[in-house]
């Protein structure tokens, strides 16, 4: 059983360009989280979805950002017009719907460089 | 002041030394995760516990939900156990909140 997914590892972008980070849950999770961790700080809580459903999109920021999970294929997160604070290592994490100790799968992550 | 405090920041020990990592929150959880990130980066999940005492080979987690505290402990400890540990407590539906991390550091 494959783990979570995600891709690019690595990505760099120019000022300006746009980004688009791929997760692929674990077979059978239909729960998706993003989580983003600037460098040197701790990780945060980006957006929560299920198949189709923006759950929690509380950790987002306003402008630039957006997630979608559709009913086939992976989660995108998507940051339009990168600046160098976007920086970052951006994680995908799945959990069961099935789970109710909500135990969360965490990807190996993407390294988004913008210079 | 963060929802999740975690002590030390860096801890740097000898190898074979015990080792306690702590962790404390300020808002009501359900559950909590003790996540490890190696330098590589990526992130694996230790333990997830809600209640009393968890054990995985050298590796125990606790968690006294009253005191809203959680310990790990790392049992001779070995240089491939430097790593940064993360706790994280679950908020609301599904929301992971993180601690900033400890880093460890294990010298042979």
């Amino acid at each position: 059983n494959a783990g979570v997914m995600q891709n690019p590892r690595h990505l760099v972008r120019r000022r300006g360009q746009e980004a688009r980070l791929r997760c692929s849950p674990m077979k059978g999770h239909s729960h998706v989280y993003w989580y983003r961790q600037l460098p040197e700080e701790g990780l945060k809580f980006m957006v929560y979805l299920q198949k189709e459903n923006i759950i929690d999109e509380s950790g987002m920021p306003k402008e630039r950002f957006s997630a979608e999970f559709p009913k086939e294929g992976p989660s995108i997160l998507r940051i339009q017009q990168v600046v160098r604070g976007d920086s970052a290592a951006y994680f995908c994490a799945s959990s069961s719907p099935f789970d109710y100790s909500y135990e969360q799968y965490f990807g190996p992550g993407t390294r988004l460089t913008v210079t | 002041k963060n929802e999740v405090e975690q002590s030390p920041q860096n801890l740097t020990a000898q190898e074979g030394e015990f080792i306690t990592i702590n962790c404390s929150y300020s808002v009501g959880i359900s559950a909590l995760h003790w996540l490890q990130q190696h330098p590589g980066g990526g992130i694996v999940s230790l333990f997830m516990l809600s209640s009393g005492k968890k054990k995985h080979g050298r590796l125990i987690a606790t968690i006294n939900i009253q005191e809203k505290h959680s310990s790990l402990h790392i049992t001779a400890s070995h240089p491939r156990d430097s790593a940064v540990y993360i706790c994280a407590v679950f908020q609301g539906a599904q929301k992971l909140v993180f601690g900033q991390g400890t880093r460890l550091t294990i010298n042979p």
